[in-house]
């Protein structure tokens, strides 16, 4: 059974980092693109971040150079590192898998929450 | 990057009833459409991809069509459980994924 399971979410202050984890069961990270997607609070969905199973990553233009998207191929676990949070990167961030690796999402996690609030 | 609009914004509809919902793109995104259906609390789930194809476990109610830049989610007739939010999304042209703003389902 495929499972997918965030943790690493909590209240940050703007301008300090905090890392996303998430551990996969049930398939190989790296032979699936697995993605970034968050939903702000009340607000719609937003894809963040994906990395691709030959490694190449991409990023949204709201989070380039602000957070990072790494996986640990022998830990089975997903990563997004993001630095210099601001208020408006709080949201609940869900861990994806593509299962077709074209662009769908067809796991998803229970997600995590991040607030960015002094 | 591809905008896409859904409408409308709110349906209101009863159990038994037909619903239609519509997802619209800023250009072509030849048939790379999906669509999520999210319920309170929950992760969304997916229903529908490459336009039309019913994702593993869904139910025959859910059907989706179209191309281009005009696309259909219907469900025949609705189950009380049905009544949820739902997002089209586009992989044709991406990264950027892009998401539509999604149409809540309630019950009338």
């Amino acid at each position: 059974e495929v499972q997918l399971v965030e943790s690493g979410g909590g209240l940050v202050q703007p301008g300090g980092s905090l890392r996303l984890s998430c551990a996969a069961s049930g398939f190989t990270v790296s032979s699936n693109y697995m993605s970034w997607v968050r939903q702000a609070p009340g607000k719609g969905l937003e894809w963040v971040s994906v990395i691709y199973s030959g490694g190449s990553t991409y990023y949204a233009d709201s989070v380039k150079g602000r957070f990072t998207i790494s996986r640990h191929n022998s830990k089975n676990t997903l990563y997004l590192q993001m630095n210099s949070l601001r208020a408006e990167d709080t949201a609940v961030y869900y861990c994806v898998r593509d299962g077709y690796n074209v662009g769908y999402f067809d796991y998803w996690g229970q997600g995590t929450l991040v607030t960015v609030s002094s | 990057e591809i905008v896409l609009t859904q409408s409308p914004a709110t349906l209101s509809l009863s159990p038994g009833e037909r619903a239609t919902l519509s997802c619209r793109a800023s250009q072509s995104v030849s048939s790379y459409l999906a669509w999520y259906q999210q319920k309170p609390g929950q992760a969304p789930r997916l229903l529908i991809y490459d336009a039309s194809n019913r994702a593993t476990g869904i139910p025959a109610r859910f059907s989706g069509s179209g191309s281009g830049t005009d696309f259909t989610l219907t469900i025949s007739s609705l189950e009380p459980e049905d009544f949820a939010v739902y997002y089209c999304q586009q992989r044709s042209n991406w990264p950027p994924l892009t998401f539509g703003q999604g149409t809540r389902l309630e019950i009338k």
